[in-house]
């Protein structure tokens, strides 16, 4: 699975939108970019996966740069309740037939400042 | 709320001893995993569970051992307890294709 660089902690006031970077340049043509995020003293928790077009669903959106290697994922409107740890995970699609296995590097803290 | 539980919440054991810990995966889901998170870092993949036959283990030894159950539950076995095994241990539940998994709250184990 290839590696993924973040940024150690972020910060971002409540209200506004909050970009997390991800960089992943050594991503295969067949590997996934998912996003979860894990607030303090829970497990983690599943946010949005994309290939190369850019996704959006409830929690948030994801781009994708076109040569893959990087992308960002975007907290429209950031509440409180969205400080956590963010973790960008890049792997092989299930149907791949790899384990669906997550490998979590130390994510980026994202703080929402009231 | 995923659907997904774990026993106990909290565990404190003795260098040496031996643990059991236990996850109820949520309903109709067919795949354990779990994964190891010590403080400060990001979870550990440790192995994962498909129709109770083990289906990709991650580094660790085989002290770490698991079982699932015809119900899709399952636990996590750790022989001879050692002072780094202190972590929070987290259960991941899913359907087998799908991209998203659950997880639950985790246990916390203490190892003294």
């Amino acid at each position: 699975d290839a590696k993924t660089t973040q940024p150690t902690s972020m910060d971002c006031a409540e209200g506004r939108a909050a970009n997390l970077p991800c960089n992943h340049s050594t991503i295969s043509g067949n590997e996934y970019v998912y996003w979860y995020r894990q607030i303090h003293s829970q497990g983690p928790q599943y946010i949005i996966h994309g290939l190369k077009n850019n996704e959006t669903n409830e929690m948030a959106s994801l781009i994708i740069t076109e040569d893959r290697k990087s992308s960002t994922l975007i907290l429209p409107h950031a509440t409180l309740r969205d400080t956590a740890v963010y973790y960008c995970i890049v792997r092989v699609g299930v149907y791949g037939g790899a384990t669906n296995k997550l490998i979590f590097g130390t994510g980026t803290l994202l703080a929402v400042q009231p | 709320e995923t659907g997904v539980t774990q026993s106990p919440t909290h565990l404190i054991k003795t260098r040496g001893q031996q643990v059991t810990l236990r996850c109820s995966s949520q309903s109709g889901h067919n795949t354990v995993s779990w994964y190891q998170q010590a403080l400060g870092q990001g979870p550990q993949f440790i192995f994962q569970y498909y129709r109770e036959e083990e289906n990709g283990r991650g580094n660790f030894p085989p002290r770490f051992s698991g079982l699932q159950f015809p119900n899709y539950s399952s636990e996590l076995n750790v022989n001879a307890l050692e002072l780094d095994d202190s972590a929070l241990y987290l259960c991941a539940s899913s359907p087998r294709w799908a991209d998203e998994q659950y997880f639950g709250p985790g246990t916390r184990l203490t190892v003294t």
